[in-house]
C-alpha cells in the first residue's frame, strides 16, 4: 500500500533558526496537503498543492511539490515559538483515494 | 457553522469493558475518517467512509474494533473488550466529497483502559 515517510522524525531549534521537514510517497500524489497539529490539540489543515513543482507561500512558511510530485517540503523562515507543533504531510494516491498522513515531524522552538 | 464533534472527550474504562466513541461530522461532508494517536505518535488510519460505499476497514487492529455511520452523518466507533494498548486519542475528521478532499478534525476523544 502507499507509504509517505517524513524526515526528521524530530528537529529541535533556536527561536530564529531555519527549519524544513521532507515528505516522501511510494506512489505518485494527485494533491499534497500540509497540516499542523499543537501540542495537546488536533491537526489543522494548512495548505493543499496540486501542480508538480508548485511553490506556495504563507508569510514564513514555504511549501513545494515536487516535479514528479511524489515528495514535497515545508520550510519555515526564522522559527518561532507559535511554530511548535507536529507536521504532517498527507496525499491520495488518486482523486477517489483516501488520505494517507506521513509520519510527521516534530518541532521544538526554544528561546 | 459548527464543526467536527466528538463524544466524550475523556473515556476511563476498566479493561474488558466495551466501549463507544461519538462523531458529528460537519453538515454535508459525505467522506469521514477515523484515527487513533497515542501518545508522540503519528495517525494510525482505521476507518474510511465515503458516502454509500462500503467502508474501507483496512486499518482496524482487530476484530475488537468496529465502526458504523449511520445516516451517512454520525458515525461511531465502538471496541470490545478493551485492552490497556487501547488507551490513546481517537481522532475523527470528515471531509467535503472525495477522500482527498482536505480533511476537517474534531478534538479528539482521550481513552483511557486501567
Amino acid at each position: 500500500g502507499q507509504q509517505v515517510m517524513q524526515i526528521p522524525q524530530y528537529q529541535h531549534v533556536q527561536e530564529g533558526e531555519d527549519f524544513t521537514t521532507y515528505c516522501n510517497s511510494s506512489t505518485t500524489l494527485s494533491n499534497i496537503q500540509w497540516y499542523k497539529q499543537r501540542p495537546g490539540g488536533h491537526p489543522v489543515f494548512l495548505i493543499q498543492l496540486v501542480k508538480s513543482g508548485e511553490v506556495k507561500k504563507q508569510k514564513r512558511l514555504t511549501f513545494q511539490f515536487g516535479e514528479a510530485k511524489k515528495n514535497s517540503s515545508l520550510h519555515i523562515t526564522a522559527t518561532q515559538t507559535t511554530d511548535v507543533g507536529t507536521y504532517f504531510c498527507a496525499g491520495p494516491a488518486g482523486t477517489a483515494s483516501k488520505l494517507t498522513f506521513g509520519t510527521g515531524t516534530r518541532l521544538q522552538v526554544t528561546l | 457553522g459548527a464543526g467536527v464533534s466528538q463524544s466524550p472527550s475523556n473515556k476511563v474504562t476498566e479493561k474488558g469493558k466495551d466501549v463507544e466513541l461519538r462523531c458529528d461530522p460537519i453538515s454535508g461532508h459525505t467522506a469521514l475518517y477515523w484515527y487513533r494517536q497515542s501518545l508522540g505518535q503519528g495517525l494510525e488510519f482505521l476507518i474510511y467512509f465515503q458516502g454509500n460505499s462500503a467502508p474501507d476497514k483496512s486499518g482496524l487492529p482487530s476484530d475488537r474494533f468496529s465502526a458504523e455511520r449511520t445516516g451517512g452523518s454520525v458515525s461511531t466507533l465502538t471496541i470490545q473488550r478493551t485492552q490497556q494498548e487501547d488507551s490513546a486519542v481517537y481522532l475523527c475528521a470528515s471531509s467535503l466529497v472525495a477522500g482527498a478532499d482536505t480533511q476537517y478534525f474534531g478534538p479528539g476523544t482521550r481513552l483511557t483502559v486501567l
